[in-house]
């Protein structure tokens, strides 16, 4: 059973676009919602990470939005650039000191 | 941020043969890691729970007689590939989280494991 459910599987913006990336999850004790950018042959590097007593969170160009009723959350990449053409994942874990589970991740490529 | 090191970065091995994996918290301490491993374009797939100066938990599926995890300090966690095959040929990656508090998790490089 998928623990976080990612989507798009795939997306392709053009530059400037803001490509939004959602994720959703069934467990009510994650409390750690993260956001990772991988690019080809390298671990992944985290972009920005929400708790679930916060609503929105923004790091320059991007932005999560948190739903704790909905149990949803959202990547939003403001002004995207090709540089930005990665995978992202999105990923939850339940307390301090356990795994992160990740999604299955979006690929995204922003043309020029 | 604290940096997490990986080594090799990249290894080609024997089948038959077996294959060390290195991860190093290089400015703090990490009484737990985590590993796991990741095919062609998918998603990262916990493999197992490192834990400093025990043994290691195994997630469902994963032989523990054949990925061989030692952590003996507090900066360095081990993962040995006995016996390599073909299909265990991908790309695996450590991750730490400094302390105890619900903080951020950092990744190594990844190592590249190519069994021929």
């Amino acid at each position: 059973q998928q623990q976080v459910k990612q989507s798009p599987q795939s997306l392709i913006v053009q530059k400037g676009g803001i490509p939004i990336i959602n994720c959703a999850y069934e467990n009510t004790a994650f409390d750690y919602f993260p956001w990772y950018q991988q690019f080809p042959g390298k671990g992944p590097a985290l972009l920005i990470a929400i708790r679930p007593d916060v609503s929105e969170k923004k790091e320059g160009r991007f932005t999560i939005s948190f739903n704790k009723s909905a149990k949803q959350f959202s990547l939003h990449i403001m002004d995207s650039q090709p540089g930005d053409s990665a995978t992202y994942f999105c990923a939850a874990r339940r307390q301090a000191g356990t795994a992160l589970i990740f999604g299955k991740g979006t690929t995204l490529s922003v043309s020029s | 941020g604290a940096v997490v090191s990986q080594h090799p970065s990249r290894v080609i091995c024997k089948s038959g043969t077996s294959v060390k994996i290195e991860c190093r918290s290089l400015d703090f301490q990490a009484t737990t890691m985590f590993w796991y491993r990741q095919f062609p374009k998918q998603s990262l797939m916990l493999m197992a729970t490192s834990n400093e100066g025990s043994k290691a938990t195994y997630e469902q599926g994963v032989e523990k007689d054949k990925f061989l995890i030692n952590h003996a300090s507090l900066t360095l966690s081990t993962l040995t590939v006995t016996s390599a095959h073909p299909e265990d040929s991908s790309f695996y990656i450590c991750s730490a989280t400094p302390g105890t508090a619900n903080t951020e998790a950092f990744f190594g490089q990844g190592t590249r494991l190519t069994v021929v």
